[in-house]
């Protein structure tokens, strides 16, 4: 059974509106949570992450919200570029450093301008 | 400032073959991981290290597949007699802080 999911497949978004990418998990021990991007024939970029004791965190352009009690993050891309078109995926990690990360299977937004 | 590097690129291989991945991590970065990525999935953790040891060896699919880092720096991902089924992007990242981890480019695996 997955752990994080990521129910959208897929996303596409006008440039310069608001992309929000939403991901699910399901183990309560996790603690941190991080958002990585990822181009084709590249690796995971590391964006942005949150640890379980805040709601948000912004960085630029890219805010992530954290709902505990929903077990529910999302990342917020505004305005959102057609250089953000890529594959976006949750990842979560337990409360012990150097654990491994769980991922989602991934959300690919497209950016149109 | 060199990010986490992986040779080959690309490894095709036939059925029944031996492989070595290596993985190169980001200086002074402490903690290695290894995962594997099939088409249409997230990463999946194959293996984990701090330093020169296995912490976390529990992802590895079964004993074909071994990883050693003998010098608490370059990690080699070996797997014996391929198998179709292990065709896969793995990738390497490395980590100072065991939260945020720093990926390499990956290496595509195709068995023929």
């Amino acid at each position: 059974d997955q752990q994080v999911k990521q129910n959208s497949p897929s996303l596409s978004v006008q440039e310069g509106r608001i992309s929000i990418l939403n991901c699910d998990y399901t183990n309560s021990m996790f603690d941190y949570f991080l958002w990585y991007k990822k181009y084709p024939a590249e690796g995971p970029t590391f964006l942005i992450s949150i640890s379980s004791i805040k709601d948000k965190n912004e960085d630029g352009r890219f805010t992530v919200f954290l709902n505990k009690s929903a077990k529910h993050l999302s990342l917020h891309i505004v305005p959102s570029q057609p250089g953000d078109s890529a594959v976006y995926f949750c990842a979560a990690i337990g409360n012990q450093a150097g654990t491994a990360l769980i991922f989602g299977k991934g959300t690919t937004l497209s950016v149109s301008s | 400032g060199a990010g986490v590097s992986q040779t080959p690129s690309n490894k095709v291989t036939e059925k029944g073959k031996y492989v070595e991945l290596r993985c190169d991590p980001i200086s002074g970065h402490t903690a290695l991981y290894w995962y594997r990525q099939s088409l249409g999935q997230g990463p999946e953790f194959l293996i984990y290290f701090q330093g020169t040891g296995a912490a976390d060896d529990s992802g590895l699919p079964n004993d074909r597949f071994f990883a050693v880092r003998p010098e608490g720096s370059v990690s080699t991902l070996k797997i014996q007699r391929t198998e179709r089924g292990d065709s896969a992007v793995y990738l390497c990242a490395s980590s100072q802080t065991g939260n945020e981890q720093f990926f390499g480019p990956g290496t595509r695996l195709t068995v023929l």
